[in-house]
């Protein structure tokens, strides 16, 4: 079975740019995450996707969206990019809204976004 | 708010010695408390997840302990080996289903 897939796996883009990070979760995976890790840190959460609707958003500022499709994937949308959004964006899917109640958490590889 | 810590950042040791990896949190209301292996660049690999009602897990050489009254978790590697060599990170969940994360051990274990 597949697991978690992200797309792109890596990009450079300059600063006032925008992008757009693509995630597929596990089959019959509703839940989709997306965590932000900056080099030498932890993964800090930005959003969680449940059934379509946002279930939690971290603190991270109005460029950064997300949304989630029929078929469970999901997008993560970040404008007006600057230095300090170069990181490894990473994926992570579950079966349900809570992981510790429905199962674990199973991350991708990661897209790996450098901004110029 | 809950906060993660993970001590040491960074370890060296030969290969063949036990060692051990501490992370600690200071709320103790979580649901689990879930490590995982992160090579250079690349995703996150679950080891271990401890439920709060745990308190410990084991896989193979991997042993996880869970002590929610003081907010510590500890990982013990036995009998590491160079391929053991990666960043291990601890992270608790609440009931929100978000995963807050300690900022890493990196691991190198010296054929």
């Amino acid at each position: 079975d597949a697991g978690v897939t992200q797309s792109p796996t890596h990009l450079i883009k300059t600063r006032g740019q925008h992008v757009t990070l693509r995630c597929s979760p596990i089959s019959g995976h509703k839940s989709v995450s997306w965590y932000q890790q900056v080099l030498g840190q932890g993964p800090q959460f930005i959003f969680q996707y449940y059934e379509k609707e946002e279930r939690g958003r971290g603190n991270f500022p109005d460029r950064f969206s997300a949304r989630q499709f029929p078929n469970y994937s999901s997008e993560l949308n970040v404008n007006a990019l600057l230095l300090g959004d170069s990181a490894l964006y990473l994926c992570a899917s579950s079966l349900g809204r809570v992981p510790s109640i429905t199962g674990e958490l199973f991350f991708g590889e990661g897209s790996r976004l450098t901004v110029l | 708010k809950q906060e993660v810590t993970q001590i040491p950042a960074a370890l060296s040791v030969p290969e063949g010695e036990n060692l051990v990896l501490n992370c600690s949190f200071t709320d103790s209301a979580i649901y689990n408390l879930q490590w995982f292996r992160q090579d250079p660049g690349k995703g996150l690999t679950s080891l271990l997840l401890i439920q709060s009602s745990q308190r410990e897990q084991t896989s193979g050489r991997l042993n996880a302990s869970l002590d929610k009254s003081s907010g510590r978790s500890t990982l013990y590697i036995a009998a590491s080996q160079p391929g053991d060599s990666a960043t291990y990170l601890c992270a608790v969940e609440g009931n929100t289903g978000k995963l807050i994360f300690g900022q890493g051990t990196t691991l190198q274990v010296k054929p």
